[in-house]
């Protein structure tokens, strides 16, 4: 079975600062990696996947995340926090022997300080 | 853009009583999805359509049913509400199935069960 581990519920960093979030996974065949944000009061939208191909994969808003096979990991990263990026941030896993149907972390609230 | 609309957002139901969530999309896709999202938990799904005319359990189906009326309308029933169904429950669609497109979410629906 799929799984996604998201290191830190909480990360607190300042503006202009790097934001570093960790994510893990686990899945039996070559998977589909996908980071959603999550703003307060609001359903989530997606900020960047990984299905096939590049795996440096850039998204909206400045960032971008690596897939890295043998680290099974998905981490996701901006070079410089604004106070707009305080959010929550999901990382997801789905590959096609689950179906239709995505596999959620635990998600990690960010915190960006002046 | 009405993109993927849920009612109520609010509601507070007592232990044993009923009620029904609904949600409805614009944008012509086949698949919905409802999951539900609690503290450090992330989202679970709960149910899934990855058509009109067919529904599927998801990870925490116990306690729910739902409802594929047609291809817009996808709506999640809890017949006897229990306390641990206190959550915040997000319906979401997708034009192709999740494990390549993108979920579009709506904004939540927060029950409250005492």
């Amino acid at each position: 079975a799929q799984s996604v581990t998201q290191l830190g519920s909480h990360v607190s960093v300042s503006e202009g600062a790097l934001v570093l979030l960790r994510c893990n996974y686990s899945s039996s065949v070559p998977p589909y990696l996908f980071w959603y944000v999550q703003y307060p009061n609001q359903g989530l939208q997606l900020l960047l996947k990984y299905t096939t191909g590049a795996t440096l994969v850039k998204g909206i808003n400045g960032f971008e995340a690596e897939f890295k096979k043998s680290e099974t990991s998905f981490h996701l990263t901006k070079p410089s926090a604004h106070m707009s990026d305080a959010a929550e941030y999901f990382c997801a896993v789905s590959d096609r022997a689950a179906g239709n149907k995505l596999t959620f972390g635990g998600g990690t609230r960010v915190l960006v300080k002046p | 853009n009405a993109g993927v609309t849920q009612t109520p957002k609010f509601q507070v139901l007592k232990t044993g009583q009923s009620m029904t969530l609904q949600c409805a999309q614009d944008m012509n896709h086949n698949s919905m999805y409802w999951y539900r999202q609690d503290p450090g938990m992330g989202l679970r799904l709960i149910y899934y359509s990855a058509s009109e005319g067919t529904t599927d359990k998801g990870e925490v189906p116990n306690g729910y049913n739902v409802s594929r009326l047609n291809k817009r309308e996808f709506s999640l029933r809890l017949e006897s509400a229990a306390p641990s169904q206190t959550s915040v429950y997000f319906c979401a669609s997708s034009l192709e199935g999740a494990v390549a497109g993108e979920l579009f979410f709506g904004e939540g629906s927060r029950l409250t069960v005492l």
